[in-house]
């Protein structure tokens, strides 16, 4: 069964610009959430999306948004770039219907923003 | 709220030597608590989690942790470090009853094993 996949592993964009990640979830599963990693803030929860609604959300600006697709795939988007938007950025898939099952993470996609 | 106080950002232990990570959490309802691991450029890994039914949970590799709810607890444990098990460990918590997905995790330990 294939795992998370997340796509590009490696982005290196300016300030002001946006970027949009994507996540393919595994297959069943329609839960996906999206985490920020970074060396001072630890891991930090996004959003979370459910059947391609948008069930729970962190505290973050309006920057960041995200989205879910009929197959479960998701997207994330970050306006407006500042440096310390960069960070590891990891998506996670659960069959999301019970609060016990486990999160299954993707690779991440490290942003950096010069 | 739920939170997860990981004691210890850094821990070494020597090859063979037992492995114990610290991990309290506090929570307002029964809480579901995982341990990930996180090798260096890789996403997170589960190594085990606690859903309720049993206190003391066998995971991967040889790990396994303890639900103490006396003590608000759950350490992970090895009885024998092997060198690949140097990488970062975090614990987390999710709230057992609601169907949302948030896990609140801790800020992390770094495992460095010493040959």
């Amino acid at each position: 069964k294939a795992g998370v996949t997340q796509t590009p592993r490696y982005l290196i964009k300016t300030r002001g610009q946006q970027v949009t990640l994507s996540c393919s979830p595994i297959s069943g599963h329609r839960s996906v959430s999206w985490y920020q990693q970074t060396p001072g803030q630890g891991l930090q929860f996004l959003f979370e999306y459910f059947s391609e609604t948008q069930r729970n959300k962190g505290n973050f600006p309006g920057r960041f948004s995200g989205r879910q697709f009929s197959n479960s795939r998701s997207e994330m988007n970050v306006s407006t770039l500042e440096l310390g938007d960069s960070a590891l950025y990891l998506c996670a898939s659960s069959v999301g219907n019970r609060g016990g099952t486990e999160a299954f993470f993707g690779q991440g996609t490290r942003l950096t923003v010069v | 709220a739920q939170s997860v106080t990981q004691l210890g950002s850094h821990v070494s232990v020597s090859e063979g030597a037992l492995v114990l990570l610290r991990c309290n959490y506090s929570s307002s309802v029964p809480p579901y608590l995982f341990w990930y691991v996180q090798y260096p450029n890789q996403g997170l890994q589960l190594l085990l989690k606690y859903t309720s039914a049993a206190t003391l949970v066998k995971g991967i590799n040889g790990f396994e942790a303890e639900f103490k709810k006396s003590e608000t607890s759950f350490h992970l444990t090895k009885p024998s470090a092997h060198m690949s098990d140097a990488a970062e460990y975090f614990c987390a918590v999710r709230r057992s009853n609601f169907g949302n997905e948030k896990l609140t995790f801790g800020t992390g330990t770094r495992l460095t094993i010493i040959p």
